[in-house]
């Protein structure tokens, strides 16, 4: 099984440039989550989905919109990015609502 | 209030020694899950163990054991017999049914450094 794939692994952006980070799991997991990791903050988190049509925000969503057309994809799309989007971003994906996470091995970015 | 509180931004340790990873958690729902990840610095996180609520016994998993004092709100890592490999960056999580979409809630971290 490949688990959670993320792409891409590395990406620079200019400020202002769009991108989308995408999240794929084979695994057939309802929930679905987005986080950045950021130097002593530990990871926080962005949006999250628990099924194929419905997501919401996290504690950090601005500046980042989702969606999740079916279950097995998840990505997380920058409208216009910022420096201080720069960051570790990592996607996860479980089975049920009280077991652990897969995550997938994660994305840095930098915007310059 | 923060929901995870790991109040140990680092730690060091010997090889074969014991140690100790500090948690403490915020929640007001009965049923929710606890779980500790280990960073390694090529960055990808690993699941090492879980502790449900209800859970009578402390969790373990090999050399890793869940010290869970419900009454005090305290999920503890302990790593027996530590050795160089565990060198990497730890977090508690934790996880609520009715709260995030049950999305994992982190606290900091805190980095362990093992030396021989």
């Amino acid at each position: 099984n490949a688990g959670v794939t993320q792409t891409p692994k590395f990406q620079v952006l200019k400020t202002g440039q769009s991108m989308t980070l995408q999240c794929a799991q084979d695994m057939n997991h309802e929930y679905m989550s987005w986080y950045r990791q950021d130097p002593g903050m530990g990871l926080r988190l962005i949006h999250y989905s628990v099924g194929a049509g419905i997501t919401d925000q996290g504690e950090v969503p601005n500046g980042y919109n989702v969606s999740r057309s079916t279950t097995e994809d998840f990505p997380l799309r920058l409208l216009s990015a910022a420096p201080s989007q720069t960051s570790v971003y990592f996607c996860a994906s479980s089975y049920g609502n009280l077991g652990g996470y897969t995550f997938g091995s994660g994305t840095r970015l930098t915007v310059v | 209030a923060q929901k995870i509180t790991q109040t140990q931004p680092g730690m060091f340790v010997q090889e074969k020694e014991a140690v100790t990873l500090d948690c403490t958690y915020d929640t007001s729902d009965p049923s929710y899950g606890l779980f500790w990840y280990k960073q390694p610095s090529s960055g990808e996180m690993i699941f090492l163990i879980y502790q449900g609520s209800y859970d009578q016994q402390n969790a373990t998993e090999g050399r890793y054991s869940l010290n869970f004092q419900k009454a005090r709100k305290s999920a503890n890592l302990v790593i027996s017999a530590s050795q160089l490999g565990d060198s990497a960056m730890y977090f508690c999580a934790m996880r609520e049914p009715s709260q995030a979409g049950t999305a994992l809630i982190f606290g900091k971290g805190t980095t362990l450094s093992v030396s021989s």
